[in-house]
């Protein structure tokens, strides 16, 4: 069964750092993106990207985060300056289409980010 | 008041029982509703997904919806230890963004 990949599994980084977390989402779909869990949270979504822009975003995601698809299977999330706060979970999620479906709705196992 | 309202348990049940999961929520403009099984350190996985008020069912689980009255439920039957899971809700109205409540942590005992 298809699956969404995530890189790295765990990633600690000192307060500060920028930090490149990696996805390879489910390759005929065409809508992906990022949610992140904090320890003991609900899951939250972050963005949302199709047709190499930005479609939807929350508030979590400030001026500290972008995200890019650099090729035609890997699509990533950039935190420029990590913050203490920032340790969570993150999902990376794709699916072949968007708006009125869910089916095909995956996500990855996550990589646990620990900021230090 | 909060989006989305879960019970986070823990819910214990024996295996066999059947195990009743539900959700409330606030918005209006939520249409679809999904349950989402997600393992310690894994991420969700979809479980069932429906939009449209009443029951959908699928093998050993049903969900239901309750547009009126805002609430949402899983029932899981002949419930099984590899059950044992946290089990989340999630909604969503226009756009991609699902919304997801706190999670309930359930555990079949052999």
């Amino acid at each position: 069964e298809p699956e969404v990949t995530q890189t790295p599994s765990h990633q600690v980084t000192q307060m500060g750092q920028e930090v490149i977390l990696r996805c390879v989402p489910i390759s005929n779909h065409l809508y992906f993106y990022w949610y992140r869990q904090i320890l003991g949270q609900k899951v939250e979504f972050l963005v949302s990207f199709y047709n190499n822009e930005i479609s939807e975003k929350s508030e979590i995601f400030d001026d500290q985060f972008s995200v890019e698809r650099p090729d035609g299977s890997n699509f990533t999330l950039k935190i420029r300056s990590t913050k203490l706060e920032d340790s969570a979970m993150y999902f990376c999620a794709s699916s072949p289409l968007g708006q009125n479906e869910l089916y095909g709705y995956t996500f990855g196992s996550g990589t646990r980010l620990t900021v230090v | 008041q909060k989006e989305v309202e879960q019970d986070p348990g823990p819910l214990s049940v024996p295996e066999g029982a059947i195990v009743s999961l539900n959700c409330t929520y606030s918005n209006s403009a939520f249409q679809y509703f999904m349950w989402y099984r997600q393992y310690s350190r894994k991420g969700p996985e979809l479980l069932m997904y429906t939009y449209s008020s009443g029951n959908k069912e699928d093998g050993r689980f049903t969900a239901q919806v309750d547009k009126s009255s805002k609430y949402i439920s899983l029932f899981i039957r002949d419930s099984q230890p590899s059950d044992s899971a946290t089990y989340l809700c999630a909604m969503k109205a226009a756009g991609n963004k699902l919304t997801f409540g706190g999670g309930t942590r359930v555990l079949v005992k052999p």
